[in-house]
């Protein structure tokens, strides 16, 4: 049972470059989530999806695009590389245990950007 | 709208000393409650939660949090610390879909 992972475990691209953040999940866990993290600012929620077919926007989606064909899978889309974008990217999963929430989320190890 | 606020931004402290580290959180509906711990360069892994119950929750590694209504606070505790502790923890607030994270607090643990 591998859990969260995440694909690649580093990159560096130069500003305007796309390119694609990969997470699996094998836990066959409905709501999917990306955020991003920057020091001292803790974890900011980029986008999430309850279902495959179904993604929506959270905190911070500007210069993001996702996508999510399948249960297990939810990439992450960068499509013109900024600096700002330079971060730590965290995708997460979670069964629904309730229907009021109370669910705990799973991460993977993450990704490390940078935009040069 | 819900917030968690992490009152210290790092704790430095001595192996086998007792720490707190604090939380408060605003919502205006009921909530639950989760700190997460970051060791270095790894994702985040659940500590513990508080979903109902029992104000007292006992999570893994020795640590435990008390859910204070009253307060809106989270506290999480360890009598003794190991310098295998020294990481980054995250308290945050969940409600239907979302989680909202403090903005952490590195725990520093030195011989």
């Amino acid at each position: 049972n591998a859990g969260v992972t995440q694909t690649p475990k580093f990159r560096i691209l130069k500003i305007g470059q796309s390119m694609t953040l990969q997470c699996t999940q094998d836990m066959n866990h409905n709501y999917m989530y990306w955020y991003r993290q920057d020091p001292g600012m803790g974890l900011k929620l980029i986008y999430y999806s309850v279902g495959a077919g179904i993604t929506d926007k959270g905190e911070v989606p500007n210069g993001y695009n996702v996508s999510r064909s399948t249960t297990e899978d939810f990439p992450l889309r960068l499509e013109l590389a900024a600096p700002s974008q330079t971060s730590v990217y965290f995708c997460a999963s979670s069964p629904l245990i309730r229907a009021t929430g109370g669910y705990e989320q799973y991460f993977g190890p993450g990704t490390r950007l940078t935009v040069t | 709208a819900q917030s968690v606020t992490q009152l210290d931004s790092q704790v430095p402290v001595f192996e086998e000393a007792p720490v707190e580290l604090r939380c408060n959180y605003s919502s205006s509906v009921s909530v639950y409650l989760f700190w997460y711990v970051q060791y270095p360069n790894q994702g985040l892994q659940l500590l513990l939660k508080y979903l109902s119950g029992s104000t007292l929750v006992k999570g893994i590694n020795g640590f435990e949090a008390e859910f204070n209504k009253s307060q809106t606070s989270f506290h999480l505790r360890k009598p003794s610390v190991h310098i295998s502790d020294t990481a980054e923890y995250f308290c945050a607030v969940g409600l239907f879909r979302e989680l909202v994270f403090g903005t952490g607090t590195r725990l520093l643990v030195s011989p």
